[in-house]
């Protein structure tokens, strides 16, 4: 199982607002790392969608929101479209061990 | 526009090697530290490994350390990975990515390649 804990899937209407969360511990989202959230198209590689935790690179359409609260993170879809059906995956760093950049297992969320 | 184009997937036996290429192309590559990430259906997205942008420094996942290495030759711009004694477990897309932020332990992946697959089978 994944470091990072995500719900395997969410649903929601077109115009309804969805929040995707990832869960770490003491050693990742805990420790002060940062967490991004990527999105992943169906056929394509993972996009930056937020990174910094609520930080939008530009071309990200203002609909999507990232923020962070001790252990965990969340990502915030409003307004959903149909486009905007994907799978998407929050990343951290976490320090346990030797160390090593670590990804939740990913959401579907579907429209 | 910034590219990154993976290449040197394929069908390989368990126990042999492979060695993937990602050549970058619209951005100074020789300032980027360089990641690659797999994904399998099974277990998500796992990073691989990293090389700071002059390649003095490497760094690997526990399930690739002593068998996987990353390089890259910086007048040519681009990324290696050699992947010896590869397993089944190893069967996945590989994808470079670009490091992201100031702060190494707080990188983004910005952007991906297209990936290539790599099948490891008899």
């Amino acid at each position: 199982q994944s470091v990072l804990t995500q719900p395997p899937s969410v649903s929601g209407a077109p115009g309804q607002r969805v929040t995707i969360s990832c869960t770490g511990s003491s050693s990742n989202i805990g420790a002060g790392y940062d967490v991004h959230w990527y999105q992943q198209l169906p056929g394509t590689a993972p996009k930056v969608l937020i990174y910094d935790n609520s930080n939008r690179p530009s071309g990200v359409p203002d609909r999507f929101s990232g923020s962070k609260s001790g252990t965990s993170a969340s990502l915030a879809i409003t307004g959903l479209q149909a486009e905007d059906e994907a799978d998407y995956y929050c990343q951290s760093y976490d320090s346990s061990l030797s160390g090593s950049y670590v990804f939740g297992i990913g959401t579907k969320v579907t429209v | 526009q910034v590219q990154l184009v993976e290449s040197g997937g394929g069908v390989v036996q368990p126990g042999r090697s492979l060695r993937l290429s990602c050549a970058a192309s619209g951005f100074t590559f020789s300032t980027y530290g360089m990641h690659w990430v797999r994904q399998t259906p099974g277990k998500g997205l796992e990073w691989v490994a990293v090389i700071w942008y002059d390649g003095g420094n490497k760094f690997y996942g526990d399930s690739v350390k002593g068998r996987f290495t990353i390089s890259r030759d910086n007048s040519k711009n681009t990324l290696y990975l050699q992947m010896n004694s590869l397993s089944a477990e190893d069967t996945a897309v590989y994808y470079c990515a670009r490091g992201m932020g100031s702060v190494v332990k707080d990188t983004w992946f910005d952007p991906w390649g297209q990936g290539t697959l790599v099948t490891v089978s008899s």
